[in-house]
């Protein structure tokens, strides 16, 4: 059974900093990109960041570049995401997703739970 | 970026009834779609891959049509368990983006 389990969200101050962890089991992890995708309180989905197998392709889209890293630990079957600088605007609930695809044609089969990041002062 | 835009944004449907959500792409995104459903505190699932093709496990009620620029995804038989939030997703071309999102509600 295909598991996505995220930790480390919480309260934390504008301009600080804050590091996600995405644990993985039930697939092999090293084999598929994975992603970050948040979801601002009563809004819709957006991308937050993505990785390739081997974690040297990253990629953000310009809300969060320069702020935000992803990285992964194929050993531990885990995915990461540093948030710094954070802003009001990047409150949301956070989910880390696998990436499959069919025929070329792609899709999120699996999500976390989510993790939920409140910025505030 | 291409533009998703959804439709309703929100709707309320009887039990049994046929349900249709509409998905708008600003450009062509040859069949490069995924439907979503979000329950009331809960993460996405995935329904509808590839425009059409229904992932396991999801039940047959569910489908998915549609070409070029517009898509949508249809609830044949309106179920309790259907209250949802349902959003689309395209991966045709980065960065992958999502609809607005369509609340539905059992009537």
């Amino acid at each position: 059974e295909v598991q996505l389990v995220e930790t480390g969200g919480g309260l934390v101050q504008p301009g600080r900093s804050l590091k996600l962890s995405c644990v993985a089991s039930g697939f092999t992890f090293s084999s598929y990109w994975m992603y970050w995708i948040r979801q601002a309180p009563g809004k819709g989905l957006e991308w937050v960041s993505s990785i390739n197998t081997d974690g040297g392709s990253t990629y953000y889209p310009d809300s969060v570049k320069g702020r935000f890293t992803i990285s992964r630990d194929n050993a531990e079957n885990t995915v990461y995401l540093q948030m710094n600088s954070l802003r009001s605007e990047d409150t949301a609930t956070y989910y880390c997703a696998k990436w499959a695809l069919w025929n070329n044609y792609g899709f999120f089969d699996y999500w976390g739970q989510g993790v939920m990041v409140t910025v505030s002062s | 970026d291409i533009q998703m835009t959804q439709s309703p944004a929100s709707l309320s449907a009887s039990l049994g009834e046929t349900v249709s959500i509409e998905c708008l792409a600003s450009e062509g995104i040859s069949n490069d779609l995924a439907w979503y459903q979000q329950k009331s505190g809960k993460s996405p699932q995935l329904l509808i891959y590839a425009a059409s093709r229904l992932q396991d496990g999801v039940p047959s009620r569910f489908s998915g049509s549609g070409s070029g620029t517009r898509y949508s995804l249809k609830i044949s038989g309106m179920q309790p368990e259907d209250e949802a939030d349902y959003f689309c997703q395209q991966s045709y071309k980065y960065p992958w983006t999502f609809g607005g999102g369509t609340k539905l509600e059992l009537k």
